[in-house]
């Protein structure tokens, strides 16, 4: 059962707007929540772990925030360019030895 | 440092036959897993293995057999593929029990079964 959802399923971005996603999941026996990014023909890379309730991470342009007692994560683009065309997946953990369970992404099309 | 090498890149099969697809890390990784991915379902999980001798079945696993005889190796074997079995399949490898637990992946196999 898939219980970590992303949305919205896809979105459309001019270049150098910004824009926001939403994975939630179980805000019970929480361990860790995963943010990758996934090009196309590519493998899925990390962009952040996320262990604590108000967590903050970024890298460039790109920051995620962590709400661990209500279940949600939010990724924020910020200045979109092309280049940020990507499907982006959330992943929940649940427990240090618990399986990791992906959302089914958000696909990101950025266009000049 | 390879990383996460997973062979083959593609295959196609007929229905009912037999196949393994491998999955080697070099990181040392205790923490190694299979998934497929199908439009619209993200990555879902077959099996995962948590150490050498140690393994279990994910949301997917009717179909799907998996050993892990060493930390670096594990295996996927199709006992006998189905058209329901065309994918694209994806190794991941991570460490278990810290904070840096993210996952790296496998450059994904292109499964069709005719």
């Amino acid at each position: 059962i898939l219980n970590v959802e992303q949305s919205p399923q896809s979105l459309h971005v001019q270049e150098g707007d910004s824009t926001n996603f939403t994975c939630s999941f179980p805000s019970s026996n929480f361990y860790a929540l995963h943010w990758y990014r996934w090009e196309t023909a590519k493998s899925p890379e990390a962009l952040f772990v996320m262990t604590l309730n108000g967590d903050e991470k970024k890298k460039g342009r790109i920051s995620a925030t962590l709400n661990t007692k209500e279940g949600y994560s939010y990724l924020y683009i910020k200045g979109s360019q092309p280049e940020d065309s990507a499907t982006y997946l959330c992943a929940f953990k649940g427990g240090s030895w618990g399986k990791l369970q992906f959302g089914a992404g958000t696909q990101v099309v950025v266009t000049p | 440092n390879a990383g996460v090498t997973q062979t083959p890149k593609f295959q196609v099969l007929k229905t009912g036959q037999s196949m393994t697809l491998q999955c080697a890390q070099d990181m040392n990784h205790e923490y190694m897993s299979w998934y497929r991915q199908d439009p619209g379902m993200g990555l879902r999980l077959i099996h995962y293995s948590v150490g050498a001798g140690i393994t279990d079945q994910g949301e997917v696993p009717n179909g799907y057999n998996v050993s892990r005889s060493t930390t670096e190796d594990f295996p996927l074997r199709l006992l006998s593929a189905a058209p329901s079995q065309t994918s694209v399949y994806f190794c991941a490898s991570s460490l278990k029990g810290t904070s840096r637990t993210e996952a790296f992946f496998g450059q994904g196999t292109r499964l069709t079964v005719v």
